[in-house]
Protein backbone atom coordinates (compact mmCIF):
# COMPACT_ATOMS: atom_id res chain seq x y z
CA UNK A 1 0.00 0.00 0.00
CA UNK A 2 1.07 3.61 -0.56
CA UNK A 3 1.56 5.65 2.49
CA UNK A 4 0.75 9.32 2.25
CA UNK A 5 2.40 11.04 5.13
CA UNK A 6 0.75 14.26 6.13
CA UNK A 7 2.40 17.39 7.79
CA UNK A 8 1.86 19.29 9.53
CA UNK A 9 -1.29 17.63 11.63
CA UNK A 10 -2.65 21.03 12.69
CA UNK A 11 -1.46 25.11 12.46
CA UNK A 12 -2.78 28.01 13.05
CA UNK A 13 -2.80 31.32 10.91
CA UNK A 14 -4.27 34.43 10.71
CA UNK A 15 -6.53 35.62 7.67
CA UNK A 16 -4.46 36.83 4.85
CA UNK A 17 -1.72 34.90 5.31
CA UNK A 18 0.23 32.00 3.46
CA UNK A 19 0.36 28.24 4.17
CA UNK A 20 1.23 25.29 2.94
CA UNK A 21 0.31 21.57 3.82
CA UNK A 22 2.62 18.36 2.48
CA UNK A 23 2.37 15.03 1.44
CA UNK A 24 5.10 12.77 1.13
CA UNK A 25 4.38 9.21 -0.92
CA UNK A 26 5.92 6.20 0.00
CA UNK A 27 6.56 5.33 -3.45
CA UNK A 28 6.11 7.65 -6.72
CA UNK A 29 2.47 8.18 -7.59
CA UNK A 30 3.05 10.27 -10.48
CA UNK A 31 0.64 13.59 -10.18
CA UNK A 32 -2.01 11.23 -9.49
CA UNK A 33 -2.95 12.96 -5.95
CA UNK A 34 -5.88 14.48 -4.78
CA UNK A 35 -6.52 17.38 -2.02
CA UNK A 36 -10.17 17.77 -0.23
CA UNK A 37 -11.32 20.22 2.37
CA UNK A 38 -13.37 19.06 4.94
CA UNK A 39 -15.08 21.67 7.14
CA UNK A 40 -17.25 20.43 10.61
CA UNK A 41 -19.99 18.70 10.17
CA UNK A 42 -19.70 18.61 5.76
CA UNK A 43 -18.41 16.04 3.89
CA UNK A 44 -15.30 16.42 1.84
CA UNK A 45 -14.97 18.83 -1.28
CA UNK A 46 -12.15 18.61 -3.87
CA UNK A 47 -9.95 21.29 -4.41
CA UNK A 48 -7.08 19.87 -6.44
CA UNK A 49 -6.78 16.66 -8.90
CA UNK A 50 -3.89 15.07 -10.90
CA UNK A 51 -1.93 17.19 -8.42
CA UNK A 52 -2.55 20.93 -9.63
CA UNK A 53 -6.07 20.95 -11.63
CA UNK A 54 -8.54 23.02 -9.68
CA UNK A 55 -11.59 21.62 -9.05
CA UNK A 56 -14.76 23.91 -11.28
CA UNK A 57 -15.31 26.65 -8.54
CA UNK A 58 -12.50 26.10 -6.26
CA UNK A 59 -10.74 30.21 -6.10
CA UNK A 60 -7.56 30.56 -7.17
CA UNK A 61 -6.02 31.08 -3.70
CA UNK A 62 -5.42 27.56 -3.73
CA UNK A 63 -2.76 25.66 -5.45
CA UNK A 64 -1.13 22.30 -6.17
CA UNK A 65 1.87 21.37 -6.86
CA UNK A 66 3.95 18.11 -6.99
CA UNK A 67 5.38 14.97 -9.09
CA UNK A 68 6.51 11.62 -7.74
CA UNK A 69 6.89 11.89 -4.19
CA UNK A 70 6.33 15.32 -2.62
CA UNK A 71 3.12 17.07 -3.29
CA UNK A 72 2.08 20.53 -1.65
CA UNK A 73 -1.17 22.53 -1.17
CA UNK A 74 -0.89 26.22 -0.69
CA UNK A 75 -3.72 28.44 0.54
CA UNK A 76 -2.94 32.02 -0.05
CA UNK A 77 -4.81 35.27 1.47
CA UNK A 78 -6.10 32.71 4.24
CA UNK A 79 -9.99 33.43 5.03
CA UNK A 80 -11.92 32.89 7.50
CA UNK A 81 -14.24 30.42 6.14
CA UNK A 82 -10.62 28.13 4.86
CA UNK A 83 -11.48 26.69 8.59
CA UNK A 84 -11.03 23.12 7.73
CA UNK A 85 -9.26 19.83 7.65
CA UNK A 86 -7.18 19.46 4.48
CA UNK A 87 -6.63 16.14 3.24
CA UNK A 88 -4.31 14.85 0.40
CA UNK A 89 -5.16 11.22 -1.64
CA UNK A 90 -3.42 9.26 -4.01
CA UNK A 91 -5.64 7.21 -6.32
CA UNK A 92 -2.78 5.93 -8.48
CA UNK A 93 -2.76 2.60 -7.08
CA UNK A 94 -5.27 0.09 -5.28
CA UNK A 95 -5.76 0.81 -2.41
CA UNK A 96 -6.28 4.79 -2.29
CA UNK A 97 -4.61 5.95 0.52
CA UNK A 98 -5.76 9.16 2.39
CA UNK A 99 -2.60 11.59 4.57
CA UNK A 100 -3.84 11.65 8.20
CA UNK A 101 -5.20 15.27 7.43
CA UNK A 102 -4.20 18.72 8.56
CA UNK A 103 -6.59 20.92 10.72
CA UNK A 104 -6.15 24.86 9.84
CA UNK A 105 -6.84 27.16 12.35
CA UNK A 106 -7.91 30.44 12.00
CA UNK A 107 -6.41 32.94 14.79
CA UNK B 1 -26.49 18.35 -11.02
CA UNK B 2 -24.31 15.57 -9.86
CA UNK B 3 -25.74 14.18 -6.46
CA UNK B 4 -24.96 11.04 -4.45
CA UNK B 5 -26.97 10.56 -1.29
CA UNK B 6 -26.31 7.88 1.41
CA UNK B 7 -28.98 5.92 3.03
CA UNK B 8 -28.62 3.13 5.67
CA UNK B 9 -29.97 1.50 9.04
CA UNK B 10 -27.98 3.69 11.10
CA UNK B 11 -27.74 1.84 14.09
CA UNK B 12 -26.32 -2.09 13.91
CA UNK B 13 -25.63 -4.78 16.51
CA UNK B 14 -22.12 -6.38 16.67
CA UNK B 15 -21.83 -9.29 14.57
CA UNK B 16 -24.21 -8.06 12.38
CA UNK B 17 -24.18 -7.51 8.47
CA UNK B 18 -24.20 -4.10 7.62
CA UNK B 19 -25.93 -2.78 4.32
CA UNK B 20 -25.95 1.11 2.65
CA UNK B 21 -27.23 2.34 -0.63
CA UNK B 22 -25.73 5.24 -2.47
CA UNK B 23 -28.31 6.92 -4.89
CA UNK B 24 -26.97 8.52 -7.42
CA UNK B 25 -28.34 11.60 -10.33
CA UNK B 26 -26.81 13.77 -12.72
CA UNK B 27 -24.85 10.84 -14.28
CA UNK B 28 -24.63 7.54 -15.09
CA UNK B 29 -23.31 4.63 -13.26
CA UNK B 30 -22.42 2.98 -17.08
CA UNK B 31 -19.69 6.18 -17.67
CA UNK B 32 -18.17 7.14 -14.10
CA UNK B 33 -17.21 5.06 -11.02
CA UNK B 34 -18.57 4.93 -7.12
CA UNK B 35 -16.46 4.32 -4.19
CA UNK B 36 -17.36 4.22 -0.17
CA UNK B 37 -15.04 5.90 2.04
CA UNK B 38 -15.29 6.03 5.95
CA UNK B 39 -14.47 8.43 8.62
CA UNK B 40 -15.06 6.94 12.40
CA UNK B 41 -15.45 9.85 15.13
CA UNK B 42 -13.15 12.59 14.98
CA UNK B 43 -10.45 10.35 12.85
CA UNK B 44 -9.46 10.49 9.00
CA UNK B 45 -10.87 9.04 5.65
CA UNK B 46 -10.21 5.46 4.75
CA UNK B 47 -10.99 4.17 1.25
CA UNK B 48 -13.02 0.84 1.63
CA UNK B 49 -14.14 -0.39 -1.57
CA UNK B 50 -15.28 0.87 -5.44
CA UNK B 51 -17.01 -0.40 -7.93
CA UNK B 52 -16.23 0.96 -11.64
CA UNK B 53 -17.82 1.98 -14.66
CA UNK B 54 -17.56 -1.10 -16.39
CA UNK B 55 -18.88 -2.98 -12.99
CA UNK B 56 -15.63 -4.40 -11.91
CA UNK B 57 -14.34 -4.17 -8.22
CA UNK B 58 -11.94 -3.52 -5.92
CA UNK B 59 -11.94 -4.15 -2.24
CA UNK B 60 -9.36 -2.42 0.62
CA UNK B 61 -6.76 -5.51 1.46
CA UNK B 62 -7.87 -5.07 5.42
CA UNK B 63 -11.58 -5.40 4.70
CA UNK B 64 -11.92 -7.66 1.80
CA UNK B 65 -13.05 -10.37 3.12
CA UNK B 66 -16.24 -8.89 5.04
CA UNK B 67 -17.17 -6.66 2.00
CA UNK B 68 -19.31 -6.79 -0.93
CA UNK B 69 -19.81 -3.99 -3.32
CA UNK B 70 -22.89 -4.13 -6.54
CA UNK B 71 -24.65 -1.74 -8.29
CA UNK B 72 -28.05 -1.33 -9.99
CA UNK B 73 -28.09 1.04 -12.80
CA UNK B 74 -32.00 0.51 -13.49
CA UNK B 75 -32.13 2.37 -10.03
CA UNK B 76 -28.88 4.46 -10.30
CA UNK B 77 -27.58 2.63 -7.02
CA UNK B 78 -24.63 1.34 -5.37
CA UNK B 79 -25.08 -1.26 -2.46
CA UNK B 80 -22.34 -2.11 0.35
CA UNK B 81 -22.27 -5.01 2.12
CA UNK B 82 -20.45 -5.44 5.24
CA UNK B 83 -20.27 -8.01 7.72
CA UNK B 84 -19.50 -9.28 11.10
CA UNK B 85 -19.42 -5.64 12.01
CA UNK B 86 -17.61 -4.55 15.61
CA UNK B 87 -17.77 -1.25 17.21
CA UNK B 88 -14.34 -0.15 15.63
CA UNK B 89 -17.11 -0.13 12.53
CA UNK B 90 -18.75 3.34 14.06
CA UNK B 91 -18.10 5.42 11.43
CA UNK B 92 -19.65 8.54 8.91
CA UNK B 93 -20.14 6.27 5.77
CA UNK B 94 -19.43 8.24 2.21
CA UNK B 95 -20.16 7.43 -1.41
CA UNK B 96 -18.08 9.30 -3.84
CA UNK B 97 -17.92 9.37 -7.38
CA UNK B 98 -15.00 8.83 -9.61
CA UNK B 99 -13.60 9.47 -12.94
CA UNK B 100 -11.37 6.74 -14.55
CA UNK B 101 -8.37 9.88 -14.70
CA UNK B 102 -9.27 12.67 -12.66
CA UNK B 103 -9.93 10.78 -9.76
CA UNK B 104 -12.69 10.91 -7.37
CA UNK B 105 -14.90 14.14 -6.73
CA UNK B 106 -18.21 14.89 -5.74
CA UNK B 107 -19.10 13.18 -2.49
CA UNK B 108 -22.85 12.19 -0.92
CA UNK B 109 -23.31 13.90 2.56
CA UNK B 110 -22.26 10.52 4.39
CA UNK B 111 -24.73 8.40 6.52
CA UNK B 112 -23.23 7.74 10.07
CA UNK B 113 -23.58 3.97 11.46
CA UNK B 114 -23.50 3.06 14.90
CA UNK B 115 -22.32 -0.06 15.84
CA UNK B 116 -23.62 -1.31 19.62
CA UNK B 117 -25.55 -3.64 21.59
Amino acid sequence: DTVMTQSPASMSTSVGERVTVNCKASQSVGTVVAWFQQKPGQSPKRLIYLATNRHTGVPDRFTGSGFGRDFTLTISNVEAEDLAVYYCLQYDSIPLTFGSGTKLEIK
Amino acid sequence: QVQLKESGPGLVQPSRTLSLTCTVSGFSLTSYGVSWVRQPPGKGLEWIAAIWSGGSTDYNSALKSRLSISRDTSKSQVLLKMNSLQTEDTAMYFCARRHVYYGPDYWGQGVMVTVSS
